[in-house]
This record gives structure tokens, sequence and C-alpha cells, in this order.
């Protein structure tokens, strides 16, 4: 079946800082891969996606490029900041089978930015 | 747009009790999910429905019931809350169950059972 791997949290980083999380996943058909953002005490909201292999999803700074070739994901920034401090969640969707359209999320990694 | 909303936010129950988690979405989406939240876990799906009077079993459904009467509401029952129940329950929508598409969430819903 489908499955998601993300990087081991929590990751601690001073404000400015590069950011790289790493995301790889497996999956039977021509999955869609996502990032999503969980702020303390919030729901999950989409932060990027990328629909086809060699896309670049970016939003807000974070950026993340399908690599079909290497079945990665990985979301990057430039120069991070306090507020970016949140859970990040990698997921993809697919229609393993030809049955219904499933969302599958990896375990989340927490991101603590220090100022 | 109120997008996704959620109720109760935080919940307290007892072994063996039944509660209803409450779902609701203005956005005419034809797919809805139920998720739960916990520790290490990510998020696992328990049901999702892709319209009214269609549901389907996700990846943890057992002691969970749902039904999708309209478009807009898709609740989630315990009919015997279990300790390891405790969790929290995220609901989400988008347009049909589309690979591409954005699922909005809602804010959650923290249950604890004693």
């Amino acid at each position: 079946g489908d499955s998601v791997t993300q990087m081991e949290g929590p990751v601690t980083l001073s404000e400015e800082a590069f950011l790289t999380i790493n995301c790889t996943y497996t999956a039977t058909g021509y999955p869609s891969l996502f990032w999503y953002v969980q702020y303390p005490g919030e729901g999950l909201q989409l932060l990027l996606k990328a629909t086809k292999a060699d896309d670049k999803g970016s939003n807000k700074g974070f950026e993340a490029t399908y690599r079909k070739e290497t079945t990665s994901f990985h979301l990057e920034k430039g120069s991070v900041q306090v507020s970016d401090s949140a859970v990040y969640f990698c997921a993809l969707s697919d229609r393993s089978g030809g049955s219904n359209y499933k969302l599958t999320f990896g375990k989340g990694t927490l991101l603590t930015v220090n100022p | 747009n109120a997008g996704v909303t959620q109720t109760p936010k935080f919940q307290v129950l007892k072994t063996g009790q039944s509660m209803t988690l409450q779902c609701a979405q203005d956005m005419n989406h034809e797919y809805m999910s139920w998720y739960r939240q916990d520790p290490g876990m990510g998020l696992r799906l328990i049901h999702y429905s892709v319209g009214a009077g269609i549901t389907d079993q996700g990846e943890v459904p057992n002691g969970y019931n749902v039904s999708r009467s309209t478009t807009e509401d898709f609740p989630l029952r315990l009919l015997s809350a279990a300790p390891s129940q405790t969790s929290v329950y995220f609901c989400a929508s988008s347009y049909f169950g589309q690979v591409g598409e954005t699922q909005y969430f809602g804010p959650g819903t923290r249950l604890l059972v004693l």
C-alpha cells in the first residue's frame, strides 16, 4: 500500500537558518504530493502541493519538488522565522488499485524556531 | 464561508459512554472524512464519504460509526467510548476525491476518555 516517510523530529533551528525536512513515499499509482502545516492548537492547512513529476510547489517561502526518480518531496526554506514553528506533515493522495481516493500522511515533524 | 466547523472543541467521557462529534462544511464539498491524530502516529483515516448517503471505512474504523444524510454534515459517533479512543479528531472536506484536490480541515475536537 501507499506510505509516506518523513524525517523524525523535533527539529530546532535559529531564526534565519536553512530548513530541510525530508519526505519519501511509496505509491502504486500516480500520486499527488502535499505538505500540510499545523500551527499550535489549530487544524491542518495546506502549505503547498505538486501534482506531477518535476512540479515544484511553493508558498510563503517554502518549496518542494516532486522527484519521481527518488520518490521524494523534500520541504525547504531558505530563512526560517519564529512564526514558522509548527508541525509539518508530508502527504500523498492516490487511487490505489482503482479504489476510491485516499490521502496518506507521514507522522509529522515538529519544527521549533528560536529567536 | 465558515469553512469546516467542528463541535465540541473538547470533551471528557467515561468509558462506555456514547457521544457524537459534529462536523459541518459550507463549501458544497462532496468528499468528507474523519481522522484521528495521535502522538507519533500522524493522521489516520477513520471513515470517509464521497457524497450524501455514501460512506466507507478508512484505516481505523472500529468503534466508530458515521452517516451522511446531507452534503453539509458528517457526524462521527462513538457508541461505547474506550480509553484507546482518547485522541484529537479532525474532520476534513474537499471537492470530490480527485487525487490532486486540497483537503480543508476543521479545528479539531480533543477527546479524553477516562
